[in-house]
């Protein structure tokens, strides 16, 4: 079993419509949960960056972690094409001196006008 | 502020041939990463240094790869000789110590003929 699991998609949403990107993972020791957007031919951009359980809002973005599901969202609002990108979830046990990010193999949204 | 930047962003060269990445990470990380990104194998972490000090390369796929960071500000990763199954985009990461999130440069897409 993979230590994170991610939905590649391909997901494709009209203009408008409420986005929802999910992971699951299994090592209950991660604590620090991160998306990154992935625009075609550039790299990973961090989106947001959470700490244990709850919700974190930055605009249109919603990032929800549920640790005793072992479950993360991104939800994207009033979604835009310019929002069409591959989407990857990350996620660390953040222990000093072992930086490690555990990523899912990402999903790729498109956002049609 | 510069984010990490990575050159040559595009590389073609013929099998058997020696290969050089390059890596500039942000200034004032402590930390810097080599990854691998492919359609099957999302990212792979290859190598990691802290202080300039090489801590895990058990994702260094062959003797062919090496990597070194001379400096705090520069980072190379060779492949030699290169073979076809080592086309791939390979991305340099950065980052602070202790759980802080890691920033990407644009990677070099690598293609071995």
């Amino acid at each position: 079993q993979k230590e994170v699991e991610q939905d590649p998609g391909p997901l494709s949403v009209p203009e408008g419509a409420i986005v929802s990107l999910n992971c699951t993972y299994s090592n209950s020791a991660f604590q620090y949960f991160m998306w990154y957007r992935q625009y075609s031919r550039k790299g990973p951009e961090l989106l947001m960056y959470t700490y244990s359980s709850g919700n974190k809002e930055d605009g249109r973005f919603t990032a929800q972690v549920d640790k005793s599901s072992k479950y993360i969202s991104l939800f994207i609002r009033d979604s835009q094409p310019s929002d069409s990108a591959t989407y990857l979830c990350a996620m660390s046990a953040g222990q000093t001196g072992a930086n490690n990010l555990f990523f899912g193999t990402g999903t790729r949204l498109t956002v049609i006008p | 502020d510069a984010g990490v930047i990575q050159s040559p962003r595009h590389e073609v060269t013929e099998m058997g041939q020696e290969v050089t990445l390059r890596c500039k990470p942000i200034s004032g990380h402590d930390y810097l990463f080599w990854y691998r990104q492919t359609m099957m194998r999302g990212l792979e972490l290859l190598i990691y240094f802290n202080n300039n000090v090489p801590i895990d390369d058990s994702g260094m796929p062959e003797d062919r790869f090496s990597a070194k960071m001379p400096n705090a500000s520069f980072s190379t990763l060779k492949i030699q000789p290169s073979e076809p199954r080592d086309s791939a985009v390979y991305f340099c990461a950065s980052s602070f110590e202790g759980p802080s999130p890691q920033h990407f440069g644009d990677g070099t897409r690598l293609s071995i003929l």
